[in-house]
């Protein structure tokens, strides 16, 4: 079995400020890990995939994840922030059973104060 | 321009009608899922399916059906027996999942909102 747990359901930073958004996952499996983020209303951006290569994945609007195996985790980063990064942002894991691709976490609202 | 359409945006019925959600694709992806999204929570899955003609119930099917007859299309009907049914529906595509590598993306459209009351 797969899960995702994003530790804070809630995330407030300055504009201009580093971003920290932590996920842990469990997977029987050697996973996949994703990011994705969502705007109010809107369908899930893909942010970033980490899929076996490098363990420092770069995405895009300047988001990064590092995969650190020996702590379960892939926790999103990015050195400042911007107004419009404002979102809910979802972690997601795909172990590789082939039945059934993503488990969701519940995600984070990312706020960004001016 | 290669994308996910669902459509309507918004759409409101009454209790005890069933209603479809459309999703159309045009990324040539041989599977499509449907997921459901409430407030303060994650997606959850509803359907799936890998290839036309063939689907397979996710975690919450129940008060749900689907067809799949066409590659670019994957319907989802709201039926009466669906307890909660107000919520927001956002459909998926992704190349096929193909023995057990399934690093692919999903690619998501815009979503529909429905509302029953």
């Amino acid at each position: 079995a797969q899960s995702v747990t994003q530790l804070d359901s809630h995330v407030s930073v300055s504009e201009g400020t580093p971003v920290l958004l932590r996920c842990n996952y469990s997977s029987s499996y050697s996973p996949s890990l994703f990011w994705y983020v969502q705007h109010p209303n809107k369908g899930l951006q893909l942010l970033l995939k980490y899929t076996s290569a490098a363990t420092l994945v770069k995405g895009i609007n300047g988001f990064e994840a590092e995969f650190k195996k020996s702590e379960t985790s892939f926790h999103l980063t990015k050195p400042s922030a911007h107004m419009s990064d404002a979102a809910e942002y979802f972690c997601v894991v795909s172990d590789g059973t082939g039945r059934r691709a993503l488990t969701f976490g519940s995600g984070t609202r990312l706020q960004v104060q001016p | 321009d290669g994308g996910i359409t669902q459509s309507p945006k918004y759409l409101f019925r009454k209790e005890g009608q069933n209603v479809t959600l459309s999703c159309e694709q045009n990324l040539n992806h041989d599977a499509m899922y449907w997921y459901r999204q409430d407030p303060g929570q994650g997606l959850r899955l509803i359907y799936y399916s890998q290839i036309v003609n063939d689907f397979q119930k996710g975690d919450i099917a129940e008060g749900y059906s689907v067809s799949r007859e066409k590659k670019e299309s994957f319907p989802l009907t709201v039926t009466s027996a669906q307890k909660n049914p107000t919520a927001f529906y956002l459909c998926a595509s992704s190349q096929r999942l193909v023995g057990t590598s399934s690093s692919y993306e999903q690619y998501f459209g815009p979503g529909t909102r429905l509302t029953v009351t």
